[in-house]
């Protein structure tokens, strides 16, 4: 089973200040994707790094997948109240037969205003 | 507006009762996954089916199984519904090979067994 460890699990910030959550796994992905999700409703994509050291940016987020594609990155920047939410990174480990996805526990991220 | 759809937000079961939780998209999707979310546990993998009939069994498939007769369709089932399979249960699907969409979730089933 791959195994993806998120940090840190709870986050309790000032609005105006910036943030990093880090995914960490020792097993090798294909692609690395990071979901946001409200109370209620199912994670939605973000991001998807494919490339080892590939930087995306996504407004005030910028993503980072690691060189060896073991492990990724989620920075915000002047974080918002609406930036409060559940953040979840997913590995997709590719099978001999289809695909799956293996989550992080997740990091519930709360801005106060 | 491409969708995933579960057939129930909210169930409550009765302890040993046989349910059905349904899942369809309209996305023409290979891949259809079946995942619980617990407190601090995130979500974990039950099954997952790259085709029709076709089925891979997930982290933790004890005491779930699952039906895939349609590509459209993926359904979880619960032989004999215990205390311990109180969870919220997320459908997703995506394609077989990721073009970087990644899987579209539905809206979650929060299933209680009393």
């Amino acid at each position: 089973t791959q195994l993806l460890e998120q940090s840190p699990q709870f986050l309790s910030i000032q609005e105006g200040e910036n943030l990093t959550v880090y995914c960490n796994s020792s097993s090798v992905f294909s692609s690395l994707q990071w979901y946001r999700q409200e109370p209620g409703e199912g994670p939605v994509l973000l991001v998807t790094v494919v490339t080892g050291g590939e930087v995306k940016k996504l407004k005030r987020l910028t993503f980072q997948f690691g060189d060896a594609r073991k492990d990724s990155s989620l920075h915000i920047t002047a974080a918002q109240p609406g930036d409060t939410g559940l953040y979840l990174c997913a590995g997709e480990g590719v099978e001999t037969s289809g695909s799956r996805l293996t989550f992080g526990e997740g990091t519930q991220l709360t801005v106060n205003p | 507006d491409v969708k995933v759809t579960q057939s129930s937000r909210y169930l409550v079961k009765r302890t040993g009762e046989k349910v059905f939780l349904e899942c369809v998209q309209d996305m023409d999707h290979e891949n259809m996954f079946w995942y619980r979310q617990d407190p601090g546990l995130g979500l974990r993998l039950i099954y997952f089916s790259y085709d029709v009939k076709m089925k891979e069994k997930g982290d933790i498939p004890e005491g779930y199984s699952v039906s895939r007769e349609k590509k459209e369709r993926f359904s979880l089932i619960l032989e004999s519904a215990s205390t311990n399979q109180t969870s919220m249960y997320l459908c997703a699907s995506s394609l077989l090979v990721d073009t970087g969409s990644g899987a579209f979730f539905g809206q979650g089933t929060r299933l209680t067994v009393v």
